[in-house]
């Protein structure tokens, strides 16, 4: 009875290459968030969606582009990855917008060679 | 510019002992701060929020206090145990805008036997 879940756990690709990442969240909440956790350790946000709309677009390449099909979901599709887009990625949930918890997935670890 | 500072990267303490992290922010008018856990390869768990107009919350061993003239939270874990060895991540809430969340980037916590 996982809250957040994402797959894949580990994910190894070459440059160049499309992928997704999928997450999922059984908790009822309307909010659901991408973070990027690079090699520094540095977590921030990319995307925050609320009942399936785009509230934050954070500065990303517009190689990343969420998804979500309901609100218990959150897909993250990257297209023609490079090499600094290793980092784990990080899906989260909050029942709101701001200042309320945020339940975290266990990250997929992404590494572009 | 906006900054938010956990004092280092790394803190070393004897087991039984307190442990004192620090969070400094410039900038930013923070309307909640929270504390969360990160263990290595797994997403961060939240453990406390706290709100502008509180000067401290406690849970169990854990003590936040949050000082908005200094701006600066200190989080407190007393009796610690190498079970506590983590990294601990500061987040803050502010007041405007739409990003929920800022993370620090973090302090690691080892907690020797």
């Amino acid at each position: 009875d996982t809250a957040v879940s994402q797959t894949p756990k580990y994910l190894v690709t070459q440059m160049g290459n499309d992928k997704s990442i999928k997450c999922e969240q059984n908790l009822g909440h309307d909010t659901m968030y991408w973070y990027k956790q690079d090699s520094k350790k540095f977590l921030k946000i990319m995307f925050s969606y609320n009942n399936k709309e785009l509230i934050i677009n954070e500065t990303v390449p517009n190689r990343f582009s969420p998804k979500s099909p309901d609100k218990a979901h959150l897909n993250l599709h990257i297209n023609s990855l490079e090499l600094g887009d290793s980092a784990v990625y990080f899906c989260a949930s909050s029942q709101i917008t701001r200042g309320e918890t945020q339940y975290f997935g266990p990250g997929t670890r992404l590494l572009v060679l | 510019s906006q900054k938010i500072e956990q004092n280092s990267e790394a803190l070393n303490i004897q087991e039984g002992k307190t442990a004192t992290l620090t969070c400094n922010y410039t900038n930013y008018s923070p309307a909640y701060l929270q504390w969360y856990r990160q263990d290595p390869g797994r997403g961060p768990v939240f453990l406390l929020l706290i709100r502008e107009n509180e000067k401290e919350k406690r849970k169990e061993r854990l003590k936040v206090t949050f000082d908005t003239t200094l701006k600066q939270s200190l989080f407190h874990i007393t009796a610690s145990q190498p079970a506590d060895s983590a990294t601990y991540l500061c987040a803050l809430v502010v007041n405007s805008g739409n990003t929920p969340l800022v993370f620090g980037k973090g302090t690691r916590l080892s907690v020797i036997a």
